[in-house]
């Protein structure tokens, strides 16, 4: 069975600190996709990145950067100078596919306060 | 992407009473989903609700106590029936444009239950 591990409950930083969410993931496909979403206090899900299980290059997107290890199981993201602005709960999720469809499992989730 | 509207946005209702959700996209999709997010905890996937078949439920959630319609490509409803304190949730609905694709949630509903 598919599981997504965030062990980090709660984070706090001071603006301008880098701060790295964990995400560990298991799986018994070898073709999957891996996923963050934002949920600022408004409530509405933004979705920031998906990764296939074939591609394990990194990524950087401005301050957002994602670092995905197949040998770890993780896809930990990172932000860089982190702002108020930052401050919301992020999921990270796991989508494997069968011949049912699309099976997305998210994590508990990281909430993530950024103190100015 | 798609843009994904649901109503109402918020709501609080009386216990033994039944809430329908909408959810509208602005184009047309293949897949829709409906989550209950309750208070400080993740998402929960409630039903698939492919168009032109029954909602596959999850288990654990049952089509009497969330009936959902799917009657064309850009529209759902989820009702939440008979609705005690134990109902109130976030509600959200996503959709997928393919298999395997990103899911994009709709703003969801905040429904509070007395």
């Amino acid at each position: 069975a598919q599981k997504v591990t965030q062990a980090q409950t709660e984070i706090s930083v001071v603006e301008k600190e880098d701060v790295t969410l964990d995400c560990v993931y298991e799986t018994r496909d070898t073709t999957y996709y891996l996923f963050w979403y934002k949920q600022p206090p408004s409530g509405e899900l933004v979705f920031l990145i998906r990764r296939n299980s074939f591609d394990e290059q990194n990524e950087i997107s401005g301050r957002y950067s994602w670092n995905f290890q197949k040998s770890t199981s993780s896809f930990n993201f990172t932000i860089t100078a982190s702002q108020v602005v930052d401050s919301a709960v992020y999921f990270c999720a796991l989508s494997e596919v069968d011949n049912y469809g699309q099976n997305f499992v998210f994590g508990p989730g990281t909430r993530l306060s950024v103190l100015p | 992407s798609a843009v994904i509207s649901q109503k109402p946005s918020r709501d609080i209702c009386q216990r033994g009473t039944s809430l329908t959700i909408q959810c509208q996209v602005d184009s047309q999709v293949t897949m829709m989903f409906w989550y209950r997010q309750q208070p400080g905890q993740s998402l929960t996937l409630i039903a698939t609700a492919n168009q032109g078949s029954e909602a596959t439920y999850e288990s654990g959630f049952v089509i009497d106590k969330f009936p959902i319609s799917r009657p064309n490509l850009t529209f759902s409803t989820l009702t939440v029936s008979n609705m005690s304190p134990e109902d109130s949730s976030i509600y959200l609905c996503s959709v997928g444009l393919a298999a395997p694709d990103t899911q994009y949630f709709g703003p969801g509903t905040r429904l509070t239950v007395l």
